[in-house]
């Protein structure tokens, strides 16, 4: 069946870039996203990208798309103490009709 | 921007009632809505897909009489769970997606449901 993977967590220093990564594996899927979610919260998009754009920049925040290998990174520049929470990654298949695909989520957790 | 909004945002009942939670596109008409279920420090996985005008799609694996979802109006979509048992407790999110244009989804803050 259809997968979104992501590593469960990535810690960083408070004021360095963070990257989190994620595999995909419908070639087929028309736009990718990223949320974040905050502990007891629901999602809150953060910037998303179709799929024939390999880059999306967004103030702090740069996406980058690499079709051929189904891989999709998110980049958070200056990170924050504010940043800290659970970021998924998501497919969407068929044109947009259809529900999202998640991976499980990247913790990302700050060192101030 | 685009604001769902999501009611209860946190129930607790006992076994053996009905939960009726309501998910509502505040700035835009949504033809589709969709409701997910989060376990504790798990993925959210997509439950059902919610039509204006129009029977829900359920997910495999997902008991249509036990998630009766109703989306009577372009803002409106309701998820009951019915009979509700402790192994229904979760976190419901819904999502919406405009009438018209292209992505994304927005989501609600979600509903935390415990039953006892």
């Amino acid at each position: 069946g259809e997968d979104v993977e992501q590593s469960l967590f990535l810690s960083v220093r408070e004021g360095d870039s963070s990257v989190i990564n994620c595999t995909y594996t419908d070639s087929s899927s028309t736009y990718l996203y990223w949320y974040k979610q905050e502990p007891g919260a629901g999602l809150q998009l953060l910037t998303y990208i179709f799929s024939n754009m390999d880059m999306k920049q967004d103030q702090r925040l740069t996406v980058l798309l690499n079709k051929k290998d189904k891989h999709l990174s998110l980049r958070i520049a200056d990170t924050q103490t504010g940043d800290s929470a659970i970021y998924f990654c998501a497919e969407n298949r068929g044109g947009g009709a259809d529900g999202l695909t998640f991976g499980k989520g990247t913790h990302l957790i700050i060192q101030p | 921007g685009a604001v769902v909004s999501q009611h209860p945002s946190w129930v607790i009942c006992k076994s053996g009632t009905s939960v009726k939670i309501e998910c509502r596109s505040l700035d835009f008409q949504a033809t589709t809505m969709f409701w997910y279920r989060q376990f504790p420090k798990q993925s959210l996985m997509l439950m059902a897909t919610s039509n204006e005008g129009s029977k829900a799609t359920y997910e495999q694996g997902v008991e249509k009489d036990k998630f009766l979802i109703n989306h009577a109006s372009l803002t409106l979509s309701t998820l009951t769970v019915t009979s509700a048992h402790p192994e229904d407790s979760s976190f419901y999110i819904c999502s919406a997606k405009r009438m018209t244009g292209s992505q994304p989804q927005h989501f609600g803050d979600g509903t935390r449901l415990s039953i006892l």
